[in-house]
């Protein structure tokens, strides 16, 4: 059973602040991974996807993937209240079409 | 805009009264999915379609069953909803199968 795992949280951090979300999984052969963010009562919306060890930037996001340790994480700098939402971490599976998702991680960003 | 729309957006239906659930994109994406999610838990991959190839996963209840008539439309048949169906039901699309999903709003659905 291939699996993605988050830590439920809450995460809280002040605003202003940058708050880190991991996502460890366990499909060694998986080649796509995404963060969604998911306000509470909405369908996930896409913010992030990243294929290649390292990190990719956009505006405020960061997310950083290392295939040998089955680690993606996203960083998000100066948070905002706004940003205060579930953060759900999703890995294509190896030889299909598709993503397994975690239980996502609740962030809080206090004003 | 090109989007993915799922309708109804809330959905209150009888004990075993089946239902339909309906997704239409106009993104023309070749990927559909649904899934299943209930409060606080991680979406639950019920079905996806490559084109008309119907991939059924394997702990998906048989009360389930998916049917997508062309490339822009696809429903969720629930035979016979029991209490335990309850849940957001939520519908995507993606290109290619490899990229990121687009999602509809979504259907909460309530079985009473």
């Amino acid at each position: 059973q291939k699996e993605v795992e988050q830590n439920s949280g809450p995460l809280s951090v002040p605003e202003g602040a940058i708050a880190s979300l991991n996502c460890t999984y366990s499909d060694r052969g998986s080649q796509s991974f995404f963060w969604y963010r998911q306000y509470s009562g909405k369908s996930p919306e896409l913010i992030m996807s990243i294929y290649s060890n390292g990190d990719k930037e956009d505006g405020r996001f960061t997310a950083q993937l290392n295939k040998a340790s089955q680690y993606v994480s996203l960083l998000i700098r100066d948070s905002q209240p706004s940003d205060s939402a579930t953060y759900l971490c999703a890995v294509g599976l190896s030889g299909t079409y598709k993503y397994i998702f975690g239980t996502g991680t609740r962030l809080k960003v206090l004003a | 805009d090109a989007m993915v729309i799922q309708n109804p957006r809330y959905q209150v239906t009888q004990f075993g009264k089946p239902v339909t659930l309906s997704c239409s994109q106009t993104l023309n994406h070749n990927v559909m999915y649904w899934y299943q999610q209930k409060s606080s838990q991680a979406p639950k991959l019920l079905f996806h379609y490559y084109d008309k190839d119907f991939n059924n996963e394997a702990d998906t209840p048989d009360n389930f069953q998916s049917r997508r008539p062309n490339t822009s439309f696809c429903f969720l048949d629930i035979r016979s909803p029991g209490l335990g169906d309850a849940a957001m039901y939520l519908c995507a699309t993606s290109r290619t199968g490899k990229d990121g999903y687009t999602f509809g709003s979504g259907t909460r659905l309530t079985v009473v």
